[in-house]
């Protein structure tokens, strides 16, 4: 079964910095990119980062592009996204998901059940 | 970046309807188009990807057409089940921008 689990949200302070973290199971992480997904409580999504199985290639939302950093650890079927210079805007729960391919695609298969992270003084 | 168009926004039907909910694209994505289901507290669902193709362990009174700029999916018979709120994506390219969702209520 596959089974992604997000830790390392909470609340931080405007214009600081968080990391938050994925571990997968059930899988081969390292066929497979990852993406990260984020949704204001009660609203919509918003396609946040991917990254390619080789961590070769790597895309970011205009939004968070020069501030967040995505990375992966293959050897620990780990995904993190490291997030700098925090907004309020940028509050919202945080899913780790699955690609269905190993370059990306965008497609989501199997997503986790999110991490929040607030923003805010 | 692609806009993603959903409509209606949150319609009311009741078990064993036919339901069918438009997503428009503002620039053609050929057949990249995947949706999605959300219930409260959870993460979205994979139902349908490349406009058509059923996701694993989908039921098939889910269904999907389409090409270019106007998708559609249907539930062909609502089950008590299927009240959630749906989202369409667009993975055409990146950013892969999804709907503002269409949150299927209970008449």
């Amino acid at each position: 079964e596959v089974q992604l689990v997000e830790s390392g949200g909470g609340l931080v302070q405007p214009g600081r910095s968080l990391r938050v973290s994925c571990v997968a199971s059930g899988f081969s992480f390292d066929d497979y990119a990852m993406q990260w997904v984020r949704q204001v409580p009660g609203k919509g999504l918003e396609w946040v980062s991917g990254i390619g199985w080789n961590s070769a290639n790597i895309e970011y939302a205009d939004s968070v592009k020069g501030r967040f950093t995505i990375s992966r650890d293959n050897a620990k079927n780990s995904l993190y996204l490291q997030m700098n210079s925090l907004r309020v805007e940028d509050t919202a729960f945080y899913y780790c998901a699955k690609d269905i391919t190993s370059g990306g695609s965008g497609t989501l298969d199997h997503w986790g059940q999110g991490t929040l992270v607030t923003v805010s003084s | 970046d692609i806009q993603m168009t959903q409509s209606p926004s949150s319609p009311s039907a009741s078990v064993g309807d036919r339901v069918n909910i438009t997503c428009r694209a503002s620039q053609s994505v050929s057949g990249y188009l995947n949706w999605y289901q959300q219930k409260p507290g959870k993460a979205p669902k994979l139902l349908i990807y490349t406009v058509s193709t059923l996701q694993s362990g989908v039921p098939s009174r889910f269904s999907g057409r389409g090409f270019g700029t106007e998708f559609i999916l249907t539930i062909s018979s609502l089950h008590p089940e299927d009240f959630a709120t749906y989202f369409c994506q667009q993975t055409y390219i990146a950013p892969y921008t999804f709907g503002r969702g269409t949150k299927l209520e209970s008449k």
